[in-house]
């Protein structure tokens, strides 16, 4: 079974300041996806950023970057340069084999909060 | 990217009725869609998968004769709350893939919250 664990439940980051949020994984598959999704408090889930267990190299999208430790069994996100629009729930989830059309197993979620 | 719908976006019901959620892929065709359920404050827990055509596989706790899925058509899915009690409140989240997606493509739809008085 595979679960995903993210220790912080809240945190707060200054408006331009960067924030790494943390994620660890168990698994014992070799082949897995990892995500990053975004929920305002509208509830809508926003992709962000998708990282393969065998990419070597990290995955980045404009802000965010997904910093992999693979022996670590971490993908922690990392948002550069904060914006007040990024307060939200952040989750961090994976799935059995690369693609996203397998389930997903979500991890319990931080709450972001940006100050001005 | 791809879009889907629910409706409705909410819905309030007595204890002991039944409730239609709807789920539309609006631009592509989707072959698998999944159901999740968030209750507040908590992560997504993934109710079941269905793909088109064929019996929805429900997760390790999830009562399929209460959680009616039925994934008629490569646009439409939809979950019914049979004999809906106040602990089903919840919001209720699909996602969908069509065939042929590349790996990160999981559409999600922007959820429905049901409340059952």
């Amino acid at each position: 079974a595979q679960k995903i664990t993210q220790t912080q439940p809240g945190m707060f980051v200054q408006e331009k300041e960067a924030v790494t949020l943390d994620c660890t994984y168990d698994t014992s598959d070799q082949s897995y996806g990892l995500f990053w999704y975004k929920q305002p408090s509208s509830g809508e889930m926003i992709f962000l950023i998708y990282q393969g267990s065998y990419d070597e190299q990290n995955a980045t999208e404009g802000r965010y970057s997904l910093n992999f430790q693979k022996a670590r069994k971490s993908a922690n996100l990392v948002i550069s340069a904060s914006q007040l629009g990024d307060s939200a729930m952040y989750f961090c989830a994976m799935t059995r084999g690369l693609a996203a059309g397998n389930k997903l197993t979500f991890g319990g979620g931080t709450r972001v909060l940006v100050k001005p | 990217g791809a879009v889907v719908s629910q409706h409705p976006s909410w819905v309030i019901c007595k204890s002991g009725t039944s409730v239609k959620i709807e789920c539309r892929s609006l631009d592509f065709q989707a072959t698998t869609m999944f159901w999740y359920r968030q209750f507040p404050k908590q992560s997504l827990m993934l109710m079941a998968t269905s793909n088109e055509g064929s019996k929805a596989t429900y997760e390790q706790g999830v009562e399929k004769d209460k959680f009616l899925i039925n994934h008629a058509s490569l646009t439409l899915s939809t979950l019914t709350v049979t004999s809906a009690h106040p602990e089903d409140s919840s919001f209720y989240i699909c996602s969908a893939r069509g065939a042929g997606s590349s790996y990160n493509e999981q559409f999600f739809g922007p959820g429905t919250r049901l409340t059952v008085l």
